[in-house]
C-alpha cells in the first residue's frame, strides 16, 4: 500500500458529461501529480500541484482542470468527456516539489466513457 | 528536455533465468532515474531509484540497476526470474526544472515469465 488513496476506483459515464476524480496524498507529502495512462499514449504527465499551487503542466487538455485543497487532497475535473478520454488516471504524491524524491502512486481510477 | 527509451516492448524469460530490461535516457541535467513496476490492475510500485550516489542501485525483490553515464543507460536486471515478476516495467527519468519536477515515463516493457 503506497499510502495514496484515489476514489472512485472505477467510473463509467456518458460522452459530454463531467466527472471529478479525487486523490488523497501520503501523509506529509506536499506535491500531487496527475497522470493519464492509455493504451495508445502510454503514461502521460498531466499536472502537478505543490502545497496548493500549480507547479507544472504537462499534456493536460483545456477541458481538464485540477486543484489542490488546503488539506492537500487534490481533485481532477474532466468535462465534456469524449470516448478518447477513457483511460486509467493515476495520482501520485511526493514530499517535495523538486529534487530526486520518488513519487508514490495510487491504484488509479479507471474511467470509461461510453 | 528529457526522454526515456525502453528498448524492448516485450521480454520473455524462463523462471530461474536472468532478467534484463533495457532503458536509455536523454536529459539536459544530471538526472534522477527510477524503475517502477505495474502488476495487472494495480498501481505503480517503485522498484528502485538512482539519485547520483552509487551507480549500482539495489531495489526490492532482488532487482538492481546500473547507471552508466557514458552510455546514457539504466538497465534493470535480476539474477533469477520468478513467476511473480511477470508485470509491466517502466523506466522513468526526472529532471529538476527549477523548483518543479515531473516524471517522464518510458513506453514500458512487458515481462513474461515462463514456467
Amino acid at each position: 500500500d503506497s499510502g495514496v488513496t484515489q476514489t472512485p476506483k472505477h467510473l463509467i459515464t456518458a460522452t459530454g458529461q463531467r466527472v471529478t476524480l479525487r486523490c488523497s496524498p501520503r501523509s506529509g507529502d506536499l506535491s500531487v501529480y496527475w497522470y493519464q495512462q492509455s493504451l495508445d499514449q502510454g503514461l502521460q504527465f498531466l499536472i502537478q500541484y505543490y502545497n496548493g499551487e500549480e507547479r507544472a503542466k504537462g499534456n493536460i487538455l483545456e477541458r481538464f482542470s485540477a486543484q489542490q485543497f488546503p488539506d492537500l487532497h487534490s481533485e481532477l475535473n474532466l468535462s465534456s468527456l469524449e470516448l478518447g478520454d477513457s483511460a486509467l488516471y493515476f495520482c501520485a504524491s511526493s514530499l517535495e516539489g523538486g529534487g530526486a524524491t520518488e513519487a508514490f502512486f495510487g491504484q488509479g481510477t479507471r474511467l470509461t466513457v461510453v | 528536455a528529457q526522454s526515456v527509451t525502453q528498448l524492448d516492448s516485450h521480454v520473455s524469460v524462463s523462471e530461474g533465468t536472468p532478467v534484463l530490461l533495457r532503458c536509455n535516457y536523454s536529459s539536459s541535467y544530471s538526472p534522477s532515474l527510477f524503475w517502477y513496476v505495474q502488476h495487472p490492475n494495480k498501481g505503480l510500485q517503485l522498484l528502485l531509484k538512482y539519485t547520483s550516489a552509487a551507480t549500482l542501485v539495489k531495489g526490492i525483490n532482488g532487482f538492481e540497476a546500473e547507471f552508466k553515464k557514458s552510455e546514457t543507460s539504466f538497465h534493470l536486471t535480476k539474477p533469477s526470474a520468478h513467476m511473480s515478476d511477470a508485470a509491466e516495467y517502466f523506466c522513468v527519468v526526472s529532471d529538476p526544472l527549477g523548483s518543479a519536477r515531473q516524471l517522464t515515463f518510458g513506453s514500458g516493457t512487458q515481462l513474461t515469465v515462463l514456467p
